[in-house]
């Protein structure tokens, strides 16, 4: 079965300094992967994915994810925080195979910026 | 246009009564899930629609819980006789088809808590 691991389950960083959220997946085949940010009382929502196509994805909020095969990695990053950027953040998966609807999460990350 | 939306919000019941949650996809969408978000197993599939068909229940967690779509649209997921392992916040998620390269947009979700 597919899994995904969320290293740190809180991360907190400074206004204006890098933002680093790490995913490790384990497939046997590359899967599709997700990031998805979840702020208070509200739904999830998506940053970005990857399908296959360029290992570098660009999504919304300046947020940007590196698909890397070698490292089974998809870490998020962003350049500099905001405080808007406080929320949860999740990665996830989906099977190549059946099933491929299906989208197991990570435990996610809490991100905190300070001011 | 308008999202996924779920009703109610918070849902407060007894232990042993039976509880409906309901789910509101986006207009056109043909496939349909309900998550559950809980602190100790965090993000889990339970059911998944394509039109009023359920082809995979596979993560609902006991014959307690039981879903239905009617008119390929809105879709209620029933809890009887709950227990206070069912208390979490279940989310509802569509997507215009199923498979992975078709995003699920969320909803924000209803917070059962069972006393």
């Amino acid at each position: 079965a597919q899994s995904v691991t969320q290293l740190g389950s809180h991360v907190s960083v400074s206004e204006g300094a890098l933002v680093l959220l790490r995913c490790n997946y384990s497939s046997s085949v590359p899967p599709y992967l997700f990031w998805y940010v979840q702020y208070p009382n509200q739904g999830l929502q998506l940053l970005l994915k990857y399908t296959s196509a360029a290992t570098l994805v660009k999504g919304i909020n300046g947020f940007e994810a590196e698909f890397k095969k070698s490292e089974t990695s998809f870490h998020l990053t962003k350049p500099s925080a905001h405080m808007s950027d406080a929320a949860e953040y999740f990665c996830a998966v989906t099977p190549s195979g059946g099933s491929n609807y299906k989208l197991t999460f990570g435990k996610g990350t809490l991100l905190t910026v300070n001011p | 246009g308008a999202g996924v939306s779920q009703s109610p919000s918070n849902k407060v019941t007894e232990k042993g009564k039976d509880v409906e949650l309901r789910c509101d996809p986006i207009s056109g969408h043909t496939a349909l899930y309900w998550y559950r978000q809980s602190l100790g197993q965090g993000l889990e599939f339970l059911i998944y629609f394509q039109g009023n068909s359920a082809p995979d229940k596979s993560g609902l967690p006991s014959d307690r819980f039981s879903a239905e779509r009617t008119g390929g649209s809105v879709s209620t997921l029933t809890i009887q006789r709950t227990q206070q392992e069912d208390s979490a916040v279940y989310l509802c998620a569509s997507s215009l088809n199923p498979g992975r390269t078709d995003t699920q947009y969320f909803g924000p979700g209803t917070r059962l808590t069972v006393l």
